[in-house]
């Protein structure tokens, strides 16, 4: 079966911590995506990775291929990065490219 | 610009009531998304069109019944609601190849 794991689901941090939120797959992907939800209920979409570590400005992806696992990275965090952030994954095999989601992690980033 | 739009934003509706939701992207992409995200923000996908063809129909009841007129434009009629069926539903697009989707605003659907 082709599931996504995502841990924590709940996340608190203070401003300016180091955070980390992990991903977890079953079987082979053709690429992982991370996206963040606001509050606001908008979805944006971070990074698309099929190898390696993606960066920008102070997010930072990785993913494990042989693992079947990627982790998104925040550094020096702050109120502004509070989100739900989701992982998805276009598992390789199918004929369509077809996005299955992980439950979210909720980072809420105190002052 | 908005890249991807739907309308409308929010929509309360009685059950057995029939809606309709549209989505527009000015991105040129090839292929379009209907999700739904349930009270627990658990987004699924619902139906994939590429370029005005149906892709992708993931086991959603046929009260649900997706049309793209052309490939900007992807609408979402859902006949005989029911209380199940409130839920945030956000269109998305991508270009051809695996790439970043991008997302509308999603239009938040209660069903009373």
């Amino acid at each position: 079966k082709n599931e996504v794991e995502q841990s924590p689901q709940n996340l608190t941090a203070q401003e300016g911590e180091f955070i980390t939120i992990n991903c977890s797959y079953s079987v082979g992907i053709s690429a992982l995506h991370w996206l963040q939800q606001h509050p606001g209920g908008g979805i944006v979409s971070l990074f698309m990775l099929s190898s390696g570590k993606k960066k920008h400005g102070r997010l930072i992806a990785t993913i494990n291929i042989q693992e079947k696992h990627s982790s998104l990275h925040i550094t020096a965090s702050h109120p502004r990065d509070s989100a739900v952030y989701i992982c998805a994954v276009a598992f390789s095999g199918g004929s369509n490219y077809k996005l299955t989601f992980g439950k979210g992690t909720l980072l809420t980033v105190n002052p | 610009d908005t890249a991807v739009s739907q309308t409308p934003k929010y929509l309360v509706t009685q059950m057995g009531n029939d809606k309709s939701i549209k989505c527009e992207q000015n991105l040129g992409h090839d292929t379009m998304y209907w999700y739904k995200q349930d009270s627990k923000k658990f987004l699924k996908i619902m139906f994939s069109y590429n370029n005005k063809e149906l892709i992708i129909n993931e086991t959603v009841p046929n009260r649900f019944s997706p049309k793209s007129p052309d490939k900007a434009h992807l609408n979402l009629h859902i006949n005989s609601l029911e209380l199940g069926d409130s839920a945030v539903y956000f269109c998305a697009s991508r270009a051809s190849g695996p790439g970043t989707q991008y997302f509308g605003p999603g239009t938040r659907l209660t069903v009373l």
